[in-house]
């Protein structure tokens, strides 16, 4: 089965720039995570989608954030402005069912400069 | 109170010893507890999962679950220098389905 897939792999942009990752899930995992990790912390939850549904999104920095998954599958996360704190790795996961395991996509590697 | 603790290390150990990493969890209604192994610059990869009260093997790795102490941990034996890595403890809550992932426990295996 294919993995999750994410791109790009790496970006760099300056700050008040603004920038966007897309994510293909496992096919047939209803439920899309995007995390983001700062390096030396663990993952953070940004938004959940279970089909295209939002579950959760609490933690989303609603002013510059902003992500949907159309259709129910591919989703894409968008930062606009960015800011320095910004700078970490986009993770993007996916699991079939509720308490089932999430399977983490390559991740994107942010750079805000 | 953070949901998920873990001690962050750095933890070393000698080749072919015990490595153990421990959890603890905020949410007495949590369902699913996972281990996750994140090397540097790569992304989590799911090593463990358990859902009950005991314990679960699967090669050299061995989860503990106590949902009365809401503790899980991981057990590594036989560690060998390629197990050196950040382990990562997540926890499914009761709630909303979120999954909530612990600060992580960065491991050296010394040769």
């Amino acid at each position: 089965e294919a993995g999750v897939a994410q791109s790009p792999r790496y970006k760099i942009i300056e700050k008040r720039q603004s920038v966007a990752f897309w994510c293909n899930p496992i096919s047939g995992h209803a439920t899309l995570y995007w995390y983001q990790q700062i390096l030396g912390q663990g993952p953070k939850l940004l938004i959940q989608f279970q089909n295209n549904g939002v579950v959760d999104d609490s933690q989303l920095p609603k002013d510059r954030f902003s992500a949907e998954r159309l259709k129910g599958v591919d989703s894409t996360l968008k930062i606009q402005p960015a800011k320095l704190e910004d700078s970490a790795v986009y993770l993007c996961a996916s699991s079939s069912s509720f308490y089932s395991p999430l399977h983490f996509g390559n991740g994107t590697r942010l750079t805000v400069t | 109170q953070k949901e998920v603790e873990q001690n962050s290390g750095p933890l070393s150990v000698p080749e072919g010893a015990i490595a153990s990493l421990n959890c603890t969890y905020s949410d007495r209604g949590s369902q699913s507890f996972f281990w996750y192994r994140q090397y540097s610059g790569k992304s989590p990869e799911l090593i463990m999962s358990i859902y009950s009260n005991g314990d679960k093997e699967d090669g050299r790795f061995t989860a503990q679950l106590n949902k009365a102490s809401q503790y899980v941990s991981l057990l590594i034996r036989d560690s060998q220098p390629s197990d050196s890595a950040t382990y990562l403890c997540a926890v499914s809550q009761a709630s909303g389905n979120q999954f909530y992932f612990g600060t992580g426990t960065s491991l050296t295996v010394i040769p």
